[in-house]
């Protein structure tokens, strides 16, 4: 099956510094999501892009975040700096539409800030 | 967007048959139910979903009443690797956009 890789699966940063996650999409997927799950808490919508644009984003995405998608294959998600409260696991996912279609997660960055 | 009740916590053996159901009250005209399955570090995995009746797929089973105010999930025989927290999820997908709205889930223990 094919699957989303995400890089690195961990990461480990000073509070205030940038970050960028990074993630390869299933290549014949329009669609592409960040999402976080604190440890032990819920997993959360961050945003959702599509056309080289944001569909949709979460109270959690504020001016802090962003999303590029740089070239045909990388989605990233970039914290300009850093708080200890980002400290999670990031989760991207795709799908080929945004239709009831389901949608597949990658293996996650685990975000330390130190 | 509907709210989902499900158990916290559920224990099975292997090879037992595993129901998890979910109640969502409130589910919309437009709502489908969808479940997802998640191991320890890594990310959701999409199980089933379904609108109404009965949904079959070569993992598990999506039992929905007449009235959707609820829905079963039914794992047959599981075994050690379908320990994992389960979650339900109810909405209208279409135009939500692919923001999903994950509870606590349900977390499954199968022993030996």
């Amino acid at each position: 099956e094919p699957e989303v890789t995400q890089t690195p699966s961990h990461q480990v940063t000073q509070m205030g510094q940038e970050v960028i996650l990074r993630c390869v999409p299933i290549s014949n997927h329009l669609y592409f999501y960040w999402y976080r799950q604190i440890l032990g808490q819920k997993v959360e919508f961050l945003v959702s892009f599509y056309n080289n644009e944001i569909s949709e984003k979460s109270e959690i995405f504020d001016d802090q975040f962003s999303v590029e998608r740089p070239d045909g294959s990388n989605f990233t998600l970039k914290i300009r700096s850093t708080k200890l409260e980002d400290s999670a696991m990031y989760f991207c996912a795709s799908s080929e539409g945004s239709t009831n279609e389901k949608l597949f997660f990658g293996s996650g960055t685990q975000l330390s800030v130190l | 967007l509907a709210k989902t009740t499900q158990p916290i916590s559920m224990d099975s053996y292997e090879g037992q048959e595993v129901n998890i159901t979910c109640s969502h009250n409130n589910i919309a005209t437009n709502d489908y139910i969808t479940w997802y399955q998640q191991f320890p570090s890594q990310g959701p995995r999409f199980i089933i979903q379904g609108y109404k009746t009965k949904v079959t797929n070569e993992v598990a089973s999506l039992f929905i009443p007449a009235d959707r105010k609820s829905s079963t999930l039914s794992l047959p025989r599981v075994s050690l690797s379908d320990t994992a927290v389960y979650y339900c999820l109810v909405g209208d997908f279409y135009n939500q956009g692919g923001k999903l709205i994950f509870g606590q889930g349900t977390e499954l223990s199968v022993k030996p």
